[in-house]
């Protein structure tokens, strides 16, 4: 199974603050990564799909970038809203692993 | 609307089997792959399994290989886990969950979850 290493596992950090997540996979998996929001008690919620698009719906704050093993994930100014964990997942290969996700925190 | 209802959840000794069941409305279920993705309390998502839409091709994390088997039931709209030698360590919420066909690898539909828990 492809391995899919995110840091930092948890973050804290103001309303208005810019927020970056990476991912890391252990092999290359081209743009093939998807970016979830998960608030407590939910199922998780898609983001971001193929490294970069911006899902339905979705504020134009979360943004992706990155290919083959390093990949980020940014929130350009941090909501109240947005506290949640956050995943990304590759669909290179299947099974389609996540990472360990980063818990996202108001200071 | 899209819904997938899971079900057969519970408390199993270790050891112990279940079955879990996923049933599908709003759409038409044998057009979609399937995942099996679990979450223990307060740790992160793990995918246990995958299936064509047909069910002939079959996935399995090397974590539950051997333990779980996923199958399904495109007449009765359905999907299914079979989960033997339960151990302490499966403990989880278990969502079926539906791969988009717009959007390849994206899990666009999840159901509600079915809690189980393995303990003596």
């Amino acid at each position: 199974d492809i391995q899919m290493t995110q840091s930092p596992s948890s973050l804290s950090a103001s309303v208005g603050d810019r927020v970056t997540i990476t991912c890391q996979a252990s092999q290359d998996i081209s743009n093939y990564l998807n970016w979830y929001q998960q608030k407590p008690g939910k199922a998780p919620k898609l983001l971001i799909y193929d490294a970069s698009n911006l899902e339905t719906g979705v504020p134009s704050r979360f943004s992706g970038s990155g290919s083959g093993t390093h990949f980020t994930f940014t929130i350009s100014s941090l909501q109240s809203e947005d506290i949640a964990t956050y995943y990304c997942q590759q669909y290179d290969t299947p099974l389609y692993t996540f990472g360990q996700g980063t818990k996202l925190e108001i200071k | 609307q899209v819904q997938l209802v899971e079900s057969g959840g519970g408390l199993v000794k270790p050891g112990g089997s279940l079955r879990l069941s996923c049933a599908a409305s709003g759409f038409t279920f044998s057009d979609y792959y399937f995942s099996w993705i679990r979450q223990a309390p307060g740790k992160g998502l793990e995918c246990l399994s995958y299936i064509s839409s047909s069910g002939s091709t079959k996935y399995y994390a090397d974590s539950v290989r051997g333990r779980i088997t996923v199958s399904r039931d495109n007449a009765k709209n359905s999907l299914y886990l079979q989960m033997d030698s339960l151990r302490a360590e499966d403990t989880a919420v278990y969502y079926c969950v539906r791969e988009s066909r717009d959007l390849v690898g994206a899990n666009d539909y999840w159901g509600q979850g079915t809690l189980v828990t393995v303990s003596s």
